[in-house]
């Protein structure tokens, strides 16, 4: 059973680029969010996708936007490159409709913005 | 100010020690309450997680919440080097199912 992943691995862009990060859930999971971890730091909510829309945002601004797929995979899309964006990308899957939700995290996306 | 607060160590321990790991919140409406272990390179890893107040235990993890005082910890015990890695803290309320605020993480090193 094929665990959620991530792609690419590592990612080096400049700024004002625009990158796209992919995300394929966990099997059977249909809920999927992205988190930003900054060197040094715990990770931060950017939002959350359900049945193709976003169901949930973070202070995160408008550069940030995603995208799920009707097989349940997402993409997240940053525009507008600045040099605080490089950090961990981190995509988490879960299934909705329980009273806990355990999200499962994938290994991570490192960008670096030069 | 930070909703939650995590003491950043790092923290070293020889093996077979007792560890705490500790965070501090604001928001009283978090309700359901996490500890994760990243290792370098590797997304977060849930340990456990707690519902509302007490105590949990798993093998030689220990979760405690203590919500009149805001304080959360994590006890490990007969630390192993294996046991070597970034612990996050992480909270959630129960309106926003997949949103978790973390702590900055603290990161422990067990030598044999």
């Amino acid at each position: 059973d094929a665990g959620v992943t991530q792609s690419p691995t590592h990612l080096i862009k400049t700024r004002g680029q625009q990158v796209t990060l992919r995300c394929s859930p966990k099997s059977g999971h249909d809920t999927v969010s992205w988190y930003q971890q900054a060197l040094g730091q715990g990770p931060q909510f950017i939002f959350q996708y359900y049945e193709e829309e976003e169901r949930q945002r973070g202070n995160f601004p408008d550069r940030f936007s995603g995208h799920q797929f009707p097989n349940y995979s997402s993409e997240l899309n940053v525009n507008a490159l600045l040099l605080g964006d490089s950090a961990l990308y981190l995509c988490a899957s879960s299934l909705a409709g329980q009273s806990y939700n355990e999200q499962f995290f994938g290994p991570g996306t490192r960008l670096t913005v030069l | 100010q930070k909703e939650v607060e995590q003491d950043p160590g790092p923290l070293s321990v020889p093996e077979g020690a007792i560890v705490s790991l500790n965070c501090t919140y604001s928001n009283s409406a978090f309700q359901y309450f996490m500890w994760y272990r990243q290792y370098s390179r590797k997304g977060p890893e849930l340990l456990m997680y707690t519902y509302s107040s007490g105590n949990k235990e798993d093998g030689r993890f220990t979760a405690q919440v203590d919500k009149s005082s805001k304080y959360i910890s994590l006890f490990i015990r007969d630390s192993q080097p294996s046991d070597s890695a970034t612990y996050l803290c992480a909270l959630r309320d129960n309106t926003n199912a997949g949103k978790s605020t973390f702590g900055d993480g603290t990161t422990l090193t067990v030598k044999p």
